[in-house]
């Protein structure tokens, strides 16, 4: 059975900290992998996709890794803001949005 | 996402009521869904259509059926609700190349 595993399933950091979220994943095969930020009270919104060509992508403050052989992702946030608080999602996808596994999330708290 | 919307976005029913979600987008999407997420999982698919006369089951369409009106709209019915169907719930579309999801807000149900 698919699967994605987040970890921590929560975190709370002081604002201006950097932090990194970890996914593994058991999805196979690989098509592209996402990270998704969702604000309390509002759909996901989508950080980054890679697929398993690529091994990091930025999106300002937010960089995600892959290491598509020991099927790991990471969400790097640097320079923590108050508004970077939010569930982060991890989705793997097999090949299309009709076959994605979705991660739980960690939720992140950024404190002042 | 204002490009997709949801009504109602609160709604508390009773064991055994009909009711009905909907869904409307702007985006020009051909591709939408339906999610539900629970506290501790991650979002699961519950229906999902790729055009007007396209429809398809999800992971968990049990008890639940879905109507696609027009390109823009996509509406999910619980013919006969029950408790254990209390959920956020989650209308997405996505483009097929890059197939990116845009989640709308969500709907808040609760089954008495």
């Amino acid at each position: 059975k698919n699967q994605v595993e987040q970890s921590p399933q929560s975190l709370i950091i002081l604002e201006g900290k950097n932090c990194t979220l970890q996914c593994n994943y058991t999805v196979s095969p690989f098509s592209n992998l996402r990270w998704y930020k969702q604000d309390t009270g509002r759909g996901p919104v989508s950080l980054t996709i890679m697929t398993f060509s690529e091994n990091t992508k930025s999106n300002g403050r937010y960089t995600a890794t892959l290491d598509a052989d020991t099927k790991q992702s990471s969400l790097h946030i640097t320079a923590s803001q108050l508004s970077d608080s939010a569930s982060y999602i991890c989705v793997v996808s097999d090949g299309g949005y009709q076959k994605v596994t979705f991660g739980t999330g960690t939720k992140l708290q950024v404190i002042p | 996402d204002a490009d997709v919307t949801q009504t109602p976005r609160n709604r508390i029913t009773k064991t055994g009521k009909r009711i009905m979600l909907e869904c409307s987008q702007t985006k020009g999407h051909d591709r939408m869904y339906w999610y539900r997420q629970d506290p501790g999982l991650g979002l699961r698919l519950i229906y999902y259509s790729f055009d007007v006369k396209d429809i398809n089951k999800g992971e968990i369409s049990d008890g639940y059926s879905v109507s696609r009106q027009a390109q823009a709209k996509f509406s999910l019915s619980l013919e006969s609700a029950i408790p254990n169907q209390t959920a956020l719930y989650f209308c997405a579309t996505s483009d097929s190349s890059p197939p990116t999801q845009y989640f709308g807000p969500g709907t808040r149900l609760t089954v008495l």
